[in-house]
């Protein structure tokens, strides 16, 4: 199916501990980004990717790393869980960095950190 | 800083109504703005983009306004129905290249029959 995908829907892992975070998305954009969302906050940009290979830091990036070797893929890795990465993340994807250009998101992640 | 206010946090409305929430921004430079829908336990959904030359823009029964002299847009939603329950929230672009995204905490919209 055509989309933005995200594994697994939702994820439950002790402090300490790796995690890795799904996304794929189908239709070759170039862009693509992960964000997370907190009760009382907007969504926060962790990090971007403006192509395989090329990733850059968002607001919030400490605790995270991703890599994108493949254009349809942009995995998100916790290196060791912390309570405070409690929260519900989102993928999206957009072809071109243009101001009138869709930005599409997956369905998200909820990940809690016990 | 660069900020997104909506407004209000949340509202209670009947089946059919019509309903307008408010968006405030200090985010410059201004490149554009979008309402997305978001239902619970989906991700948020377009509605609208504006640049700077539009005031006006709608979606079906969705249609958004944007003041950039007082930097404030709203969403009017005509008609309510229960498929409406959502949250809306409000993003706004401050970069040139409009994808880098200052996006507000939402309005939780619920629509009773």
């Amino acid at each position: 199916d055509a989309g933005i995908t995200q594994s697994p829907r939702y994820k439950i892992t002790e402090t300490g501990r790796q995690v890795t975070l799904m996304c794929h998305q189908t239709w070759s954009h170039s862009y693509m980004f992960w964000y997370r969302q907190d009760l009382g906050h907007g969504l926060r940009l962790i990090y971007y990717s403006a192509a395989a290979d090329i990733t850059d830091k968002g607001e919030v990036p400490d605790g995270y790393v991703v890599s994108r070797s493949k254009t349809e893929n942009f995995p998100l890795t916790l290196e060791s869980a912390t309570r405070s990465q409690t929260s519900v993340y989102f993928c999206a994807s957009s072809d071109i960095w243009d101001k009138n250009t869709e930005a599409f998101f997956g369905q998200g992640t909820r990940l809690t950190v016990v | 800083k660069n900020q997104v206010e909506q407004s209000p946090q949340s509202l209670i409305i009947l089946e059919g109504k019509n309903c307008t929430l408010q968006c405030n921004y200090t985010v410059s430079p201004f490149s554009n703005l979008r309402w997305y829908k978001q239902d619970t336990g989906r991700g948020p959904v377009s509605l609208t983009i504006m640049t700077f030359s539009e005031n006006t823009k709608s979606n079906g029964r969705y249609t958004a306004t944007l003041d950039a002299d007082t930097k404030q847009s709203s969403l009017h939603i005509t008609a309510s129905q229960l498929s409406d329950s959502a949250s809306y929230i409000c993003v706004v672009s401050d970069d040139n290249y409009g994808q880098n995204f200052v996006f507000g905490p939402g309005t939780r919209l619920s629509v009773l029959p």
